[in-house]
């Protein structure tokens, strides 16, 4: 079975300060991970997938497999980042993308 | 370009009745997904398209959830006899095409409301 967990619903940093965004998946498989962001009004839309390597908006992933996480960075948080950020899992012939549960990340001045 | 459309915005039902959600998909996307974004249940997978075809059904909460697809461009979701517990934001996502790799473009979202 194909599973994402995003342990914390709430995230609040200070504006400067490093972010971690936690996300493990459970499957079985090689997978494909990515990271969706929500910014209020908006629509969802693509932040980063571990295939690409890149770094978006200064967000770094990198995909763990032996700890089977995929947890988002920033080095230094800036308000605009304040979003709520889904974590998602596209297994192996799959065409769905499994959701975790997404994370409010909130960045106080 | 645009990107995927969704309509309406909002829908406000009365429990019983039915409802059609509309989905513009990204023009030259041969691929479609359905998602539902609710309170408690997060985003749930409920069906995909490749062309107009619908090989996998199985995140259609019951036989009331039904979808199409014509001219493998512009999707339809119906719900018949809408209850309570369908309220949520029904999303709409395109890509090129299938595969573990490809990216999905999300709608704005449809948000229904059953009273």
């Amino acid at each position: 079975a194909q599973r994402v967990t995003q342990p914390e619903k709430l995230l609040s940093v200070f504006k400067g300060a490093p972010v971690e965004l936690k996300c493990n998946y459970s499957y079985s498989g090689s997978p494909e991970l990515f990271w969706y962001v929500q910014y209020s009004r908006q629509r969802l839309q693509l932040l980063l997938r571990h295939i690409s390597r890149e770094s978006i908006k200064g967000f770094t992933a990198d995909l763990n497999k032996g700890e089977t996480s995929f947890h988002l960075k920033k080095p230094f948080a800036q308000e605009e980042d304040s979003a709520m950020y889904y974590c998602a899992l596209s297994g192996q012939g799959a065409q769905k993308l499994v959701f975790g549960q997404g994370t409010r990340l909130t960045i106080n001045p | 370009g645009a990107g995927v459309s969704q309509s309406p915005s909002n829908k406000v039902t009365e429990k019983g009745k039915d409802v059609e959600l509309r989905c513009d998909p990204i023009s030259g996307h041969t691929a479609l997904y359905w998602y539902r974004q609710s309170l408690g249940q997060g985003l749930e997978f409920l069906i995909y398209f490749q062309g107009n075809s619908a090989p996998d059904k199985s995140g259609l909460p019951s036989d009331r959830f039904s979808a199409e697809r014509t001219g493998g461009s512009v999707s339809t979701l119906t719900i018949q006899r809408t209850q309570q517990e369908d309220s949520a934001v029904y999303l709409c996502a395109s890509s090129l095409s299938l595969g573990q790799k490809n990216i999905q473009y999300f709608g704005a979202g449809t948000r229904l409301s059953v009273l």
